[in-house]
C-alpha cells in the first residue's frame, strides 16, 4: 500500500480546462512537496508546503496543504499543452523522501 | 554546476549479468539516494546515504548494492540482473535532512534486462 495516494492516476483534458490533482495519506506529514516530471527527465521540484492550511500559487498552479497535514491538492487553471507531464507528490518520512504513484496529465490543444 | 549526473543513459543486460550505474553530484550534498520508477508506481527508494561511508536500505533494496566512498559519488550495483529489475533508475541528492529541502534528480538510466 502506498503511504501517499494520488488521484486521479491519468487525466486527459482540453486546453483551457481546469483540473485538480489530489494527494492523500492516513499519516501526518511535516511538509509535502510537488514535483513535475517530463518524459526522459528526472522530477523537478515545483513547491513545498509546510503549514496546515497553507496555499501557494505558482502562476496558474495553486497548491494547498490540508489543515490536518495529511493531504494536499494541486489545482491548475486554464491548462495549457505545456502543462503536460507527470505530477508527483512526496513527503519526508524518517528522513527519506517517499512519493505517491503520480498523476499523468495530458493537455490537448 | 552540472548538478546530478548519471551514466549510462540506456543499458541492456542479459539475465544474470552484473553492472554498475554511476551517479555523481557537484553540489557538495551530503544526502544521496537511488530510486526506481515503474509505470503506475511513482518512485520507490532503493538505497540512500546520509554521508560518505554511511548507507542504508530503502523500500526495495533486494538485488542492489551501494557504497559511498566520497561525497560526490554514489554508484548502484546490480549483482545478478533479473527481468524484474527492468526500470528507469534515478539518482538524487539534497543538502540536508530538513523536510523542506529540495531534492535534485539526475536524468535517469533506462535499464532493460532480457
Amino acid at each position: 500500500t502506498q503511504l501517499l495516494e494520488q488521484s486521479p492516476q491519468f487525466l486527459s483534458i482540453q486546453e483551457g480546462e481546469n483540473l485538480t490533482v489530489y494527494c492523500n495519506s492516513s499519516s501526518v506529514f511535516s511538509s509535502l512537496q510537488w514535483y513535475r516530471q517530463e518524459p526522459g527527465e528526472g522530477p523537478v521540484l515545483l513547491v513545498t508546503v509546510v503549514t496546515g492550511g497553507e496555499v501557494k500559487k505558482l502562476k496558474r498552479l495553486t497548491f494547498q496543504f490540508g489543515d490536518a497535514r495529511k493531504d494536499s491538492s494541486l489545482h491548475i487553471t486554464a491548462a495549457q499543452p505545456g502543462d503536460t507531464g507527470l505530477y508527483l507528490c512526496a513527503g519526508y518520512r524518517g528522513g527519506k523522501l517517499i512519493f505517491g504513484q503520480g498523476t499523468e496529465l495530458s493537455v490537448k490543444p | 554546476n552540472a548538478g546530478v549526473t548519471q551514466t549510462p543513459k540506456f543499458q541492456v543486460l542479459k539475465t544474470g549479468q552484473s553492472m554498475t550505474l554511476q551517479c555523481a553530484q557537484d553540489m557538495n550534498h551530503e544526502y544521496m539516494s537511488w530510486y526506481r520508477q515503474d509505470p503506475g508506481m511513482g518512485l520507490r527508494l532503493i538505497h540512500y546515504s546520509v554521508g560518505a561511508g554511511i548507507t542504508d536500505q530503502g523500500e526495495v533494496p533486494n538485488g542492489y548494492n551501494v557504497s559511498r566512498s566520497t561525497t560526490e559519488d554514489f554508484p548502484l550495483r546490480l549483482l545478478s540482473a533479473a527481468p524484474s529489475q527492468t526500470s528507469v533508475y534515478f539518482c538524487a541528492s539534497r543538502f540536508g535532512l530538513a523536510g523542506s529541502d529540495t531534492q535534485y534528480f539526475g536524468p535517469g538510466t533506462r535499464l532493460t534486462v532480457l
